[in-house]
């Protein structure tokens, strides 16, 4: 069974102050994809970043970055000058292929990391 | 714009009363699911189409069933709310095939009183 952790409850920050939330994840397939989603107050979940599981080069969005490293199994995300707007609740996603590359997506969520950034 | 789209964004509803969430999407995905999020909870999914086929989660209870009339529309019905059932439910889509990104809607925010 696959299982994504998000250790972090909540997190506080001062404006421009750097972050980093943490994720790690288990799955026995070799095949899978992560995702990281945003959800402000307004309660829509956002989009943020997929990564493929053979696919381990760490990305950089403005002042997003996710740093991926199968040999810990994790997928950390860091948001570099924190702004106000920045504050929501953070998820981390685990995806698994399934057979034939039928797999109808299933999304196994972490439980969500509270950002609040202080202005 | 190509969106997924709920309605209402909020419900209130009685105890016991069937209450019907509606979904619709502009992206003709194939694959669309309902999720249910509690507060300060992880999105729980609750079941998915494939096209026509239905996939309900093991754990999903009776009281919740789904209709899907064509490919832009999904409706979640709540047969007899109960208190427990307040939540957020969240809509999603995506295509089929290799792609594996799911956009959700905005959700219903449902009050059960």
């Amino acid at each position: 069974a696959q299982k994504v952790t998000q250790a972090q409850t909540e997190i506080s920050v001062v404006e421009k102050e750097d972050v980093t939330l943490d994720c790690v994840y288990e799955t026995r397939d070799t095949t899978y994809y992560l995702f990281w989603y945003k959800q402000p107050p307004s309660g829509e979940l956002v989009f943020l970043i997929r990564r493929n599981s053979f696919d381990e080069q760490n990305e950089i969005s403005g002042r997003y970055s996710w740093n991926f490293q199968k040999s810990t199994s994790s997928f950390n995300f860091t948001i570099t000058a924190s702004q106000v707007v920045d504050s929501a609740v953070y998820f981390c996603a685990l995806s698994e292929a399934g057979a034939g590359g039928t797999s109808y997506g299933k999304l196994t969520f972490g439980q969500g990391t509270i950002l609040t950034v202080h202005p | 714009d190509a969106m997924v789209i709920q309605n209402p964004r909020y419900q209130v509803t009685q105890f016991g009363k069937p209450v019907t969430l509606s979904c619709s999407q502009t992206l003709n995905h194939n694959v669309m699911y309902w999720y249910q999020q509690k507060s300060s909870q992880a999105p729980k999914l609750l079941f998915h189409y494939y096209d026509k086929d239905f996939n309900n989660e093991a754990d999903t209870p009776d009281n919740f069933q789904s209709r899907r009339p064509n490919t832009s529309f999904c409706f979640l019905d709540i047969r007899s709310p109960g208190l427990g059932d307040a939540a957020m439910y969240l809509c999603a889509t995506k295509p089929s095939g290799g792609a594996v990104t799911q956009y959700f809607g905005p959700g219903t925010r449902l009050l059960v009183l």
